[in-house]
Order: C-alpha cells, then sequence, then structure tokens
C-alpha cells in the first residue's frame, strides 16, 4: 500500500459539476497539503493543513474547498470550475508543517473540465 | 524574476551518459534543497535533500550545492532508460514557523535513450 493515495486518478467534469477529490495518507504524518500542477509550471502550493486545522490558504478561488476531517484524510470539494483549472492535482503530507522539505506525494489525479 | 529558475528541457541523452539538471535561485535564504523525480503521470518522489552548500552522494546520484552562486546541481552516472523522467529541484528557507513553504522549479524533462 502507497504512503499517500489519492483517487479518483482521473476526473473530468462540467462547469456546473460539483466531484471531490480523496486523499488519505498512511504515514502517520500530521500536516497534509493540496498541490496544483500545471504544464510548465512550477508546482503551486494551494493549502496546509496540520491536525485538521487549515494553516494556510494561497489565494486559491472559493470555487476549491478544502476539507480535513482527520490528520489521516484530505478532501477538496470542486465546484463551478473553469477550463484553466484542468490539472494534477497533488496531494502531499509530512510529519509536521514545518517539514514540509520532506513531504511525499500520492500519484495525483488528472482533472479536466470541459 | 523567479525564484527558482529551472530549464524545461527535454533532455535527451544516450544510455550510459552522465546527466547534469541545474537550478539557479535568487533567495539567498533557501538552507534546504532537494530533488524530485516524477515519472510520467505519477506524483513526484524525493530522490536527494540536501542541506547549506556541499555534495551529497546516493548511488549513481549526486547532489551539489554552489550557495554563493545560487546554483544547484544533480549529476546522473551511468544513466539508464528507466532515469527517463522530470526531474524537479525544489527549495526551502528552512525549519520553523506554522508552514515551511517549498518552492519548486517547472522541471527538466530528461529522456535515456537505450
Amino acid at each position: 500500500e502507497t504512503g499517500v493515495t489519492q483517487t479518483p486518478r482521473h476526473l473530468v467534469m462540467g462547469m456546473t459539476n460539483k466531484k471531490s477529490l480523496k486523499c488519505e495518507q498512511h504515514l502517520g504524518h500530521n500536516a497534509m497539503y493540496w498541490y496544483k500542477q500545471s504544464a510548465k509550471k512550477p508546482l503551486e502550493l494551494m493549502f496546509v493543513y496540520s491536525l485538521e486545522e487549515r494553516v494556510e490558504n494561497n489565494s486559491v478561488p472559493s470555487r476549491f474547498s478544502p476539507e480535513c476531517p482527520n490528520s489521516s484524510h484530505l478532501f477538496l470539494h470542486l465546484h463551478t470550475l473553469q477550463p484553466e483549472d484542468s490539472a494534477l492535482y497533488l496531494c502531499a503530507s509530512s510529519q509536521t508543517p514545518d517539514r514540509a522539505n520532506t513531504i511525499y506525494f500520492g500519484e495525483g489525479s488528472w482533472l479536466t473540465v470541459v | 524574476q523567479k525564484e527558482v529558475e529551472q530549464d524545461p528541457g527535454p533532455l535527451s541523452v544516450p544510455e550510459g551518459a552522465i546527466v547534469s539538471l541545474n537550478c539557479t535561485y535568487s533567495n539567498s535564504a533557501f538552507q534546504y534543497f532537494m530533488w524530485y523525480r516524477q515519472y510520467s503521470r505519477k506524483g513526484p518522489e524525493l530522490l536527494m535533500y540536501t542541506y547549506s552548500s556541499g555534495n551529497k552522494e546516493d548511488g549513481r546520484f549526486t547532489a551539489q550545492v554552489d550557495k554563493s552562486s545560487k546554483y544547484i546541481s544533480l549529476f546522473i552516472r551511468d544513466s539508464q532508460p528507466s532515469d527517463s523522467a522530470t526531474y524537479l529541484c525544489a527549495m526551502s528557507v528552512g525549519y520553523g514557523g506554522a508552514t515551511n513553504k517549498l518552492i519548486f522549479g517547472t522541471g527538466t524533462l530528461l529522456a535515456v535513450q537505450p
């Protein structure tokens, strides 16, 4: 079993749909992250959670809504997205937020907005 | 000017060649330097982790940091087709604070031809 598991791996949604991405980590870490990876751009940090509390929100549009019910699970709720939101969404975890330099990524969820 | 600059490639080399991947950065406060490897349609995985200046070797991989020039390198000896991937550099200021944000390069696509 991999350390950080993301589902679904691929998602196609219309601009009016509501969907969610799910992440689960099996590493006993206390911090979890959502990153966005677009072609030819650096990874963009979206949200950081520490022990279920959001500690960072990098000016992400409200059409992205994170949820962290416990330290092992993280969701990204999506609604009324735009085509430019099509990207690879990566979940990651680390022991604590201040050990973000040794984070472990999941395999990502490929999102296409049509 | 971007905080971290990385040539996107693609870089194509024959099997057995020595590969040199590089990043430059502008923030002299960076102290932690990482290299991630990302296979196609997978999440990034931590390959090398270096603190401050100097070299670090792990098998066929050597990470080098020159803080005076704000330049980091990853060398791959005896490159193999299985090394074909995108290599991302990342760096951070250090520990402390609520979060320790990683700043990523855009990644260099490497293809090792058999």
